[in-house]
């Protein structure tokens, strides 16, 4: 059974840092780009991040390019996404997603973990 | 704003059929690239209902299904049931972002 869980949400001032992970379980983790999607309050669905299988080709959101690093550790099944300088508008419930290898769509989704910037 | 259109919400009552838009351009779906459809019930994870336009993961009742045509894409539900009440949400890829994109979410509700 494919597992994703993410971890590492919590309440920050905008400016700070923050590091979210995504535990994954049941499948040949670096066999499999992963993405991270994120939910702001009232708002849609929004792509953030994603990482290759290997690691080394990542694609980011213009509104997060050069704040945000995607990174994954493919000994521990775990990815990562570094949020630095955040704002508020980074306000959101992060996802972590399983990207199927055939076509560019998220098969596997975590529950989330919520983000807040605020002062 | 987001790169695909939806219409904000849609309802029907159960059993009827409704359907749901996503419009895109020539970057994305008119670029040929996929569409692909969740279901998002509060609290809950998005689910992946329908793949590659037209294709069902397995689980996922034969009452959904997905077509797409040009720079647009649609998502039917027929035979509606309670449980059919959430937030659908299109999502393809934009050549010019080199990302994923989404739809902004269709809301809807069964009378």
């Amino acid at each position: 059974e494919v597992r994703l869980l993410e971890s590492g949400g919590n309440l920050v001032q905008p400016g700070e840092s923050l590091r979210l992970s995504c535990a994954a379980a049941g499948f040949s983790f670096s066999s499999f780009a992963l993405t991270w999607v994120r939910q702001a309050p009232g708002k849609g669905l929004e792509w953030v991040s994603s990482i290759s299988g290997s690691g080394f080709d990542t694609y980011s959101a213009d509104s997060v390019k050069g704040r945000f690093t995607i990174s994954r550790d493919n000994s521990k099944n775990t990815l990562f996404l570094q949020m630095n300088s955040l704002r508020a508008e980074d306000t959101a419930i992060y996802y972590c997603a399983r990207e199927d290898g055939s076509g560019y769509y998220f098969d596997y989704w975590g529950q989330g973990t919520l983000v807040t910037v605020s002062s | 704003q987001s790169v695909l259109t939806q219409p904000p919400s849609v309802s029907g009552a159960p059993g009827q059929r409704v359907t749901i838009s996503c419009t895109g351009s020539s970057s994305n779906i008119g670029a040929n690239y996929d569409v692909h459809w969740y279901q998002h019930l509060p609290g809950a994870a998005p689910k992946l209902l329908i793949y590659g336009n037209n294709n069902r993961p397995s689980g996922v009742p034969d009452r959904f299904s997905g077509s797409k045509s040009g720079t647009s894409a649609s998502l039917a539900i027929t035979g509606l049931q309670a449980e059919d009440e959430a937030v659908y949400y299109c999502q393809s890829y934009d050549i010019s972002l080199s990302g994923s994109v989404f739809g902004g979410g269709t809301k809807l509700t069964v009378l």
